[in-house]
């Protein structure tokens, strides 16, 4: 089955570029997307189409997909995006998701 | 906009059947892929399986053997059955409105949005 692989963690200090990964067998011949979750709420869709943000979600949140992996970029980080991100792709007609990464704002 | 609701018991005994549903309000059930999705506590997402609105379903292989998603486009819900549970089916479970597209000869699919979801317990 397909397997998409996250660093557990990434710590980014307040107004600095946070990256998270996602690596996957030929990521880049998908599409992936990205999920932002906080504590005790559902996850909220913040990229899609590798690199398209959905209406209401912040322009420093981007994102990009080549050879085995995707990359969600957060620029400026605030603390208020400090969160579970998840990568999620479509696999033989499954949807599949990443391991997660907890992003902290120290 | 479109929201949903789970709703069901929250406390399922071990080798029962869980069974929830999903309310979609502001919008028609009647397009789209609904899916569930759970969460075991402390852990990461799991995708169950998703219905069509004209009843084809498609379900994650390692939960095919004890899973039924159905609808019901007259109440716009649509529901999940998990039978035989242990405690390992503990979890969070949401549920959600998924898209599939082709772009560009490559397959775009998402979900958005989620339900609130509803934690379910399986102990005796």
């Amino acid at each position: 089955s397909y397997e998409l692989t996250q660093p557990p963690s990434v710590s980014v200090s307040p107004g600095q570029t946070a990256s998270i990964t996602c690596s996957g067998d030929k990521l880049g011949d998908k599409y992936a997307c990205w999920y932002q979750q906080k504590p005790g709420q559902s996850p909220v869709l913040v990229i899609y189409q590798d690199s398209k943000r959905p209406s209401g979600i912040p322009e420093r949140f981007s994102g990009s997909n080549s050879g085995n992996t995707a990359t969600l970029t957060i620029s400026g980080t605030q603390a208020m995006d400090e969160a579970d991100y998840y990568c999620q792709a479509w696999d033989s007609s499954l949807y599949v998701f990443g391991t997660g990464t907890k992003v902290t704002v120290l | 906009q479109v929201q949903l609701q789970e709703s069901g018991p929250g406390l399922v005994k071990p080798s029962e059947t869980l069974s929830l549903t999903c309310t979609v309000s502001g919008g028609s059930i009647s397009s789209y892929y609904w899916s569930w999705i759970r969460q075991p506590p402390g852990k990461g997402l799991e995708w169950i399986g998703y219905i069509y609105y004209s009843g084809s379903t498609n379900y994650n292989p390692s939960l095919k053997s004890r899973v039924t998603i159905s609808v019901d486009t007259s109440k716009n819900q649509f529901s999940l059955k998990l039978s035989s549970v242990t405690a390992a089916d503990t979890a969070v479970y949401y549920c959600a409105r998924g898209g599939i597209t082709m772009v560009r000869g490559v397959y775009d699919a998402w979900f958005d949005p989620w339900g609130q979801g509803t934690l379910v317990t399986v102990s005796s």
